[in-house]
């Protein structure tokens, strides 16, 4: 089956330590993206990335890292200097061809940091 | 203003019914559209992209309206499995790189 895989689904972790979300496609995509997702909020873009081993801040990297050394991986980081870690995280990937850009997401991760 | 509005909600219909959302968005410069459901703490997931001339897949129409910068989405013949949230998507060309703006949803409870 074709999609995109996070896991876990749920983490929870103690202030002051960093995490690791993972997020892994097989659908060929191009672009990938990280955003979080608050009680009452939409989607906030982190971090994308368009090809392999490059990437760019989206609107609310502060405290956040990611990589993307093979095309199917974008691995983010959650680090310590993140002040309110604790939302639902998400990852989307897409292609670049063609006119659109729509975005597919995967199952999410639930940080909890307390 | 924000980039992209909708309405929170929620929409309360019963089944059968007809229920439409407006989605606004302020760059008028935005090149596509697209209108996501999400489910109670799931994903969202691609419900339909919105095309210039209006589309539409079974119960489900999208419109846009480029001169007032708004989308919409129809649904007709209400099921209970249509309850969720639906999340409009704008998609800004931004440097070279298309950047997806979301609204923050609109909720839809439809009752027996």
């Amino acid at each position: 089956d074709g999609g995109i895989t996070q896991s876990p689904k749920y983490l929870f972790r103690k202030e002051g330590q960093n995490v690791t979300l993972s997020c892994e496609q097989n659908l060929n995509h191009d672009a990938m993206y990280w955003y979080r997702q608050d009680p009452g909020q939409g989607l906030r873009l982190i971090y994308y990335s368009q090809i392999v081993n490059d990437f760019q801040k989206g609107d609310i990297a502060e405290g956040y890292s990611v990589s993307r050394e093979k095309k199917e991986s974008f691995p983010l980081t959650v680090t310590s200097a993140q002040k309110n870690p604790t939302a639902f995280y998400l990852c989307a990937s897409s292609t670049l061809q063609g006119g659109t850009s729509e975005q597919y997401f995967g199952p999410g991760t639930r940080l909890t940091v307390t | 203003r924000k980039e992209v509005e909708q309405d929170p909600g929620p929409f309360n219909v019963p089944e059968g019914a007809t229920v439409a959302f407006n989605c606004t968005y302020s760059n008028s410069a935005s090149q596509s559209f697209f209108w996501y459901r999400q489910d109670c703490r799931k994903e969202p997931k691609l419900l339909m992209s919105v095309y210039s001339s209006g589309n539409e897949d079974g119960r489900f129409t999208a419109q846009l309206n480029r001169a007032s910068q708004y989308i919409s989405l129809l649904i007709r013949d209400s099921k209970l499995s249509d309850s969720a949230t639906y999340l409009c998507a704008v998609n800004l060309l931004n440097t070279g790189f298309q950047k997806l703006v979301f609204g923050t949803g609109t909720r839809l409870l439809v009752s027996p």
